[in-house]
């Protein structure tokens, strides 16, 4: 079964900085997607970023960009110029290419935004 | 256009009670999702639709849970003879394929006193 790991309980940054949130992951499989989802205190999740495991590119959106290392299985995101909107719990999922498309997600990572 | 939308928000159950939580895709949509998302962790998949077909339902944690959608449109998640660990937030998404990008609804947060 996959499985994904968030080490970090809980992350803080200055407004402006940079911060980089650590996720990995446990899979046999070859191709699959990784996500990285915020939900903020409404708890509507929204997807930030995502990345086909077959594309070598990092995937990013903005100030939002990732760090795919497959062979180590580790899936980074680090967010830039780091604003108060994106404190929020940030959750990394995988999901299978093929069959079962069920999300499965991390303990999630807590991020602070500090004015 | 309008999002997943779930109801009630909040419930609040006696132990041994049953729930019916409701679940409104966005339009269109063929496959719909249920998670669990207890406190302070992330969601775990409960069951999966593709239109009115519930393809996969391994995630559900006991014979206590139960989900339909009779239309292949709106989804209902009932839960019989509640318990305290069911209090949870359960999440709804939708996709227009199982393969596409999942939309989350707000979920519905449920305690079991």
């Amino acid at each position: 079964a996959q499985t994904v790991t968030q080490s970090q309980p809980e992350m803080s940054v200055q407004e402006a900085e940079t911060v980089t949130l650590s996720c990995t992951y446990d899979t046999s499989e070859s191709d699959y997607y990784l996500f990285w989802y915020k939900q903020p205190p409404s708890r509507q999740m929204i997807l930030v970023i995502r990345q086909e495991a077959y594309k070598q590119q990092n995937a990013t959106e903005n100030r939002f960009s990732v760090n795919f290392q497959k062979a180590a299985k580790s899936f980074s995101l680090k967010i830039s110029d780091s604003q108060l909107g994106d404190a929020a719990m940030y959750f990394c999922a995988y999901r299978k290419l093929q069959g079962a498309q069920k999300l499965v997600f991390g303990q999630g990572t807590r991020l602070t935004i500090n004015p | 256009g309008a999002g997943v939308s779930q109801s009630p928000r909040y419930k609040v159950a006696k132990r041994g009670q049953d729930v019916a939580l409701r679940c409104d895709p966005i339009s269109g949509h063929v496959s719909l999702f249920w998670y669990q998302q207890a406190l302070g962790q992330g969601p775990e998949f409960l069951t999966y639709f593709q239109n009115e077909a519930q393809l996969d339902k391994s995630g559900l944690p006991s014979d206590r849970f139960f989900a339909e959608r009779p239309e292949g449109s709106v989804s209902t998640l009932k839960i019989q003879r509640t318990q305290q660990e069911d209090s949870a937030v359960y999440l709804c998404a939708s996709s227009a394929q199982s393969y596409n990008e999942q939309f989350f609804g707000p979920g519905t947060r449920l305690t079991v006193l």
